[in-house]
């Protein structure tokens, strides 16, 4: 079945840029979307389209895609980033939605 | 101001029924397709269902096929999840977002641009 991949956690140190990856076949038709969720909270849209960003959201966060390999890339990582980020996409052989496991962030 | 506010959760026995609501407000709520998504204590997102602007296309994840049902209202500009014969493995927190779509050159993409805060759903005896 289609599934997209993520690491679960991933830290990076105040102030670096870290990069979240996110894989999955579907990923090569469809671009990927990325959410940030913070604990106790519904999941915020922070990136679509490859790399654009809905309005609000810091220019540190950015997106690109390869292949079959969705990235969400933040440039200097602020302690406020630390969330868990999940990518989404459409799945390419259903009518389905597709959610990745999820990253864990954390800025040290 | 686009706001999506879920209700109707709570606890259910095993083998219950419970029907949630998403009521919409600041869109024209009959151009957009809508989803479910859930997420049980601790885990990730799962996607759960979606329903075309019109509600002439739904679809739902294979682990809830033949027990949940997505429908709308655009009347009332109201989405609705009806879950039958519920187990324990449907408890978690559940989301209604708001569906968006384009295309890039000749590629497509999808995203869920709004969210609501979500209503909890509990099946336990």
């Amino acid at each position: 079945s289609s599934e997209l991949t993520q690491d679960p956690a991933v830290s990076v140190a105040l102030g670096q840029t870290v990069r979240i990856t996110c894989q999955g076949d579907s990923l090569r038709i469809y671009y990927a979307s990325w959410y940030q969720q913070r604990p106790g909270q519904a999941p915020l849209l922070i990136v679509y389209a490859r790399n654009s960003r809905p309005s609000g959201i810091p220019d540190r966060f950015s997106g690109s895609s390869s292949g079959n390999t969705a990235s969400l890339t933040i440039t200097g990582a602020q302690a406020d980033d630390e969330s868990v980020y999940y990518c989404s996409s459409r799945d390419s052989s259903s009518d389905k939605w597709l959610f990745g496991g999820g990253t864990r962030l954390t800025v040290l | 101001q686009v706001d999506l506010v879920e209700s109707g959760g709570g606890v259910v026995q095993p083998g219950g029924s419970l029907r949630l609501s998403c009521a919409t407000f600041g869109f024209t709520f009959s151009d957009y397709g809508m989803h479910w998504v859930r997420q049980a204590p601790g885990r990730g997102l799962e996607w759960v269902a979606f329903v075309k602007y019109d509600g002439t296309r739904k679809y739902t994840t294979d682990s809830v096929q033949g027990r949940f049902i997505i429908s709308r209202d655009n009347s009332r500009n109201t989405l609705s999840l009806q879950m039958n014969g519920l187990t324990p493995e449907d408890t978690g927190l559940y989301f209604c977002a708001r569906d968006m779509r384009a295309v890039m050159g000749l590629s497509p993409y999808y995203y869920m641009d709004v969210w609501g805060k979500g209503t909890t759903v509990v099946v336990s005896s």
